[in-house]
């Protein structure tokens, strides 16, 4: 089946830095590609994500690339701000069976100082 | 008002009682989810319906069992609670491949 590794799983960064969260996959057909914040105290939400049609999406300060030969996408947070700390997870759809199910990276915590 | 609601959002137990986990949603969806996180693992899918009369395990089920009783509301409950089940839960909805999260039970079992 799918497995999904994520590194790394603590990141500390100054503010105003760029911060880097990597995650590979196995299962070559997988085609979403979704990262998820969750900060303190609350669920996980959706920030961005990418289907396998691109190469790179951006929202603002956040953005995620996806190399499919490699399979490992990436998400990077520019000008980090304290605002940016939490928990950041990736995750990959469920090939096959129980399409629509994902399944999660464990989860990268990223602390940026003031 | 939040779309996906959990109660309680705390709860201490102990070893052997039965307890349940409440989650409605506004939100429509017919999909829904439990979770577990524990540090260091990430978020564990316990069970998963895709409606009403679709009720499905996932990696981590033993110990748990589920009840959809409408669209809208999805139970976990666990039947003989344990120390190691001592963990944050969370339910979840999806619709298009994303998923939206309530904002979590965290459970205590001593």
């Amino acid at each position: 089946g799918e497995n999904v590794e994520q590194h790394p799983s603590t990141l500390s960064v100054q503010e105003g830095d760029s911060a880097v969260i990597k995650c590979t996959y196995s299962d070559s057909a997988s085609n979403y590609f979704p990262w998820y914040k969750q900060e303190l105290g609350k669920g996980p939400q959706l920030i961005i994500d990418i289907r396998s049609n691109v190469g790179e999406k951006k929202d603002q300060r956040i953005a995620v690339t996806l190399n499919k030969t490699a399979k490992h996408f990436s998400l990077h947070i520019t000008e980090t701000q304290p605002e940016d700390s939490a928990v950041y997870f990736c995750a990959v759809p469920v090939i096959g069976g129980s399409q629509g199910n994902l399944i999660f990276g464990k989860g990268t915590k990223l602390s940026v100082k003031p | 008002d939040a779309d996906v609601t959990q109660t309680p959002r705390n709860r201490i137990t102990k070893t052997g009682k039965r307890i349940m986990l409440e989650c409605s949603q506004t939100k429509g969806h017919d999909r829904m989810y439990w979770y577990r996180q524990d540090p260091g693992l990430g978020l564990q899918l316990i069970y998963y319906s895709f409606d009403v009369k679709d009720i499905n395990k996932g990696e981590i089920s033993d110990g748990y069992s589920v009840s959809r009783q409408a669209q809208a509301k999805f139970s976990l409950s666990l039947e003989s609670a344990i120390p190691n089940q001592t963990a944050l839960y969370f339910c979840a909805t999806s619709v298009g491949g994303e998923q939206f999260f309530g904002p979590g039970t965290r459970l205590t079992v001593l």
